[in-house]
C-alpha cells in the first residue's frame, strides 16, 4: 500500500526564517510526485511535479527535491503570503489515475 | 487556461433534498475527478471520470451519482444525504498524458 507521511504537521516562521517540509513516501514504483499549495476553503493550487531521484524544481520562494525515499519543500526567505497547508502526493505506475496525499503541513509565516 | 470552475461555492441542503454540484473545464482534459476534503485532512478521491466514462468508484455510497455529460463537464447528483457528508467537495482534471490534477475552487456542502 502505497503511503505518504508529511513533517512537520505545523510550522510556525518568521518572515524571513527559511525552512524545509518533509515528505516521505513509500511507494510501488514512483510515477510522480506532486506539491500543492492548499489556501483554507479553497481547492489545491498545483506546484511541482517530480518524476526521478535528484530532480528538483524552483518557483519564486520554493524549490522542491526529490530523492528515492523523500521529498523536501524549501522554502527561502518566506513571506506571510506563503501562509497555506502545502499538500504532498505521489503516483504509483500501480495506481492507475489515484493520487495518495499526506496529511499537510500547515504553515504560518508571521510578519 | 488553467482553471477548474465548480458552482456553487457554498450549498445547504436537508436531507430530504436533492440538489447538483458541477464543475467545468476548458482545458481539454479528458480525465475528471471527484474528491471529499473534511477539515485538516487531504482530499479523499470518490470517482474518477476517463474519457467520459467511470473508471473508478472509491466504494462511495449511492447517495452520490456522477455524472460526465461531456468531456468539458462533470456534476455530482445528491440525495439524501448524512449530516456526516458535510465538507468541501473538489473537482479536478488531468491530461491522460500527464497526471498532474488541476483542482477547482470547491463546493462548501452543509447538510442540516
Amino acid at each position: 500500500e502505497d503511503q505518504v507521511t508529511q513533517s512537520p504537521e505545523a510550522l510556525r516562521l518568521q518572515e524571513g526564517e527559511s525552512s524545509s517540509l518533509n515528505c516521505s513516501y513509500t511507494v510501488s514504483g514512483l510515477r510522480g510526485l506532486f506539491w500543492y499549495r492548499q489556501d483554507p476553503g479553497k481547492g489545491p493550487e498545483f506546484l511541482f511535479t517530480l518524476y526521478s531521484a535528484g530532480e528538483e524544481k524552483e518557483k519564486e520562494r520554493l524549490k522542491a527535491t526529490l530523492t528515492k525515499k523523500e521529498s523536501f519543500l524549501h522554502i527561502t526567505a518566506p513571506k506571510p503570503e506563503d501562509s497555506a497547508t502545502y499538500l504532498c502526493a505521489v503516483h504509483a505506475w500501480t495506481s492507475g489515475s489515484r493520487l495518495t496525499f499526506g496529511e499537510g503541513t500547515q504553515l504560518t509565516v508571521n510578519p | 487556461d488553467t482553471e477548474v470552475t465548480q458552482t456553487p461555492k457554498h450549498l445547504v441542503m436537508g436531507m430530504t433534498n436533492k440538489k447538483s454540484l458541477k464543475c467545468e473545464q476548458h482545458m481539454g482534459h479528458r480525465a475528471m475527478y471527484w474528491y471529499k476534503q473534511k477539515a485538516k485532512k487531504p482530499p479523499e478521491l470518490m470517482f474518477v471520470y476517463s474519457y467520459e466514462k467511470l473508471s473508478i468508484n472509491e466504494s462511495v455510497p449511492s447517495r452520490f451519482s456522477p455524472e460526465c455529460p461531456n468531456s468539458s463537464l462533470l456534476n455530482l447528483h445528491l440525495h439524501a444525504l448524512q449530516p456526516e457528508d458535510s465538507a468541501l467537495y473538489l473537482c479536478a482534471s488531468s491530461d491522460r498524458i500527464s497526471p498532474e490534477q488541476y483542482f477547482g475552487p470547491g463546493t462548501r456542502l452543509t447538510v442540516t
